[in-house]
């Protein structure tokens, strides 16, 4: 049973557009909502992640948006570039288990063109 | 500083061979873990361990075994291959505390064949 859905699985933007992945959970024990970027060969890493207490979350062109009573939050990226073509994973937590799993959506795999 | 390291880079493994996949990391996390990444199915935790000489199973733990002899080791272990086990395998580590305010760091994984 997938904890976290993710969608889409794959998406294509034009440079200078605007992507957008959009993730939902059903666990309402998960706190802390972080975003992994993984470039082709290479082991995913954190980009951005957002707690409940806020409703949006934004570093550079990155920004989360949290909507916690419908358990959905979404990646937004602002003037996408050909560099930001990669996989992004979502991902939910509870902070209060002491090994603080992640679990993990499936992917979205984006294409940037120039 | 490597961060975390994992060797090798690729494998291809006959039906019932067996392999140790190596992870090091030289941050003296306490917390380490190993995923499995198929593709659209996202990252899946095989085993984790909290510390050396601690060690438990995540959500996919059939068919591999782990040990934590070292704070900076964490391998691997495939018995008797099968099919199923080909995946992308990335291990990853952290920092004790609570788990939002410690990053976990993923190697650049193994990819793993067999037939």
């Amino acid at each position: 049973q997938q904890q976290v859905k993710q969608s889409p699985q794959s998406l294509i933007v034009q440079k200078g557009g605007i992507s957008i992945i959009n993730c939902a959970y059903e666990n309402t024990a998960f706190d802390y909502f972080p975003w992994y970027q993984q470039f082709p060969g290479k082991g995913p890493a954190l980009l951005i992640a957002i707690r409940p207490d806020v409703s949006e979350k934004k570093e550079g062109r990155f920004t989360i948006s949290f909507n916690k009573s419908a358990k959905q939050f979404s990646l937004h990226i602002m003037d996408s570039q050909p560099g930001d073509s990669a996989t992004y994973f979502c991902a939910a937590m509870d902070r209060g288990s002491t090994l603080g799993r992640l679990y993990f959506g499936r992917g979205t795999q984006l294409t940037v063109w120039p | 500083n490597a961060g975390v390291t994992q060797t090798p880079k690729f494998r291809i493994l006959k039906i019932g061979q067996s392999m140790t996949l190596q992870c090091a990391q030289d941050m003296n996390h306490n917390y380490m873990y190993w995923y499995r990444q198929d593709p659209g199915m996202g990252l899946k935790l095989i085993y984790y361990s909290v510390g050396a000489g601690i060690t438990d199973k995540g959500e996919v733990p059939n068919g591999y075994n782990v040990s934590r002899s070292t704070t900076e080791d964490f391998p691997l272990r495939l018995e008797l291959a099968a099919p199923s086990q080909t995946s992308v395998y990335f291990c990853a580590s952290r920092n004790r505390g609570r788990a939002d305010k410690h990053e976990q760091y993923f190697g650049p994984g193994t990819r793993l064949t067999v037939t």
